[in-house]
């Protein structure tokens, strides 16, 4: 069994350029979420994908924007880079278990991203 | 709005201590609570999860605890050992499984 993979691993980007992130969900799993983990903090929910479709949005501006396709890999893209977007940006797959319950989120590595 | 605090923010011990680190959450509404180790630049390791009508779980030398009431969560760790040595974050999940909220970690080294 495969589990959750992204890339690339590290990237940097210059201020106001855009970037494009990829996950590979889990074997089995629908269900992507997207987080960032500044240094020295806790990772942020930015957003979930369920079946294609947004599900939930944290407190980040329009400009992260995502992608599901129909193998429920992901795409995180940032537009107009900030220097504050530096950080470690980690995926998570699951999946719904019936009756309202949930899977265990399991995360992949990671990509770090450093603006410069 | 859910907030999660961990604390201490930063723990040595020699080798061998047992230790406790500690969590807590505002709401008490929550669906799982799971603790991960973070190594320096790495992604999370999930270490255990606890679902809400559980109390405790065990995986080795580590046990956690959860108090739903009290919005209080502890990891107790046995016979510490140098490769301990991480960040371990605990993190909330809601019943719609969006928006997981974590705290900020606690930094344990563990001497040898």
């Amino acid at each position: 069994e495969t589990g959750v993979t992204q890339s690339p691993t590290h990237l940097i980007k210059t201020r106001g350029q855009q970037v494009t992130l990829r996950c590979s969900s889990q074997s089995g799993h629908n269900t992507v979420s997207w987080y960032q983990q500044a240094l020295g903090q806790g990772p942020q929910f930015i957003f979930q994908y369920y079946r294609e479709e947004e599900n939930g949005r944290g407190n980040f501006p329009p400009r992260f924007s995502g992608l599901q396709f129909p193998n429920y890999s992901s795409e995180l893209n940032v537009n107009a880079l900030e220097l504050d977007d530096s950080a470690l940006y980690l995926c998570a797959s699951s999946y719904p278990g019936g009756w309202g319950e949930w899977s265990e989120q399991f995360f992949g590595p990671g990509t770090r991203l450093t603006v410069l | 709005k859910q907030e999660v605090t961990q604390i201490p923010a930063a723990l040595s011990v020699p080798e061998g201590e047992n230790l406790v680190l500690n969590c807590s959450f505002t709401d008490s509404a929550i669906y799982n609570l799971q603790w991960f180790r973070q190594d320096p630049g790495k992604g999370l390791t999930s270490l255990l999860l606890i679902q809400s009508s559980q109390r405790e779980q065990t995986s080795g030398r580590l046990n956690a605890s959860l108090d739903k009431s009290s919005g209080r969560s502890t990891l107790y760790i046995a016979a510490s050992q140098p490769g301990d040595s991480a960040t371990y974050l605990c993190a909330v999940s809601p019943y719609n499984n969006n928006d997981m909220r974590f705290g900020a970690g606690t930094r344990l080294t563990v001497k040898p």
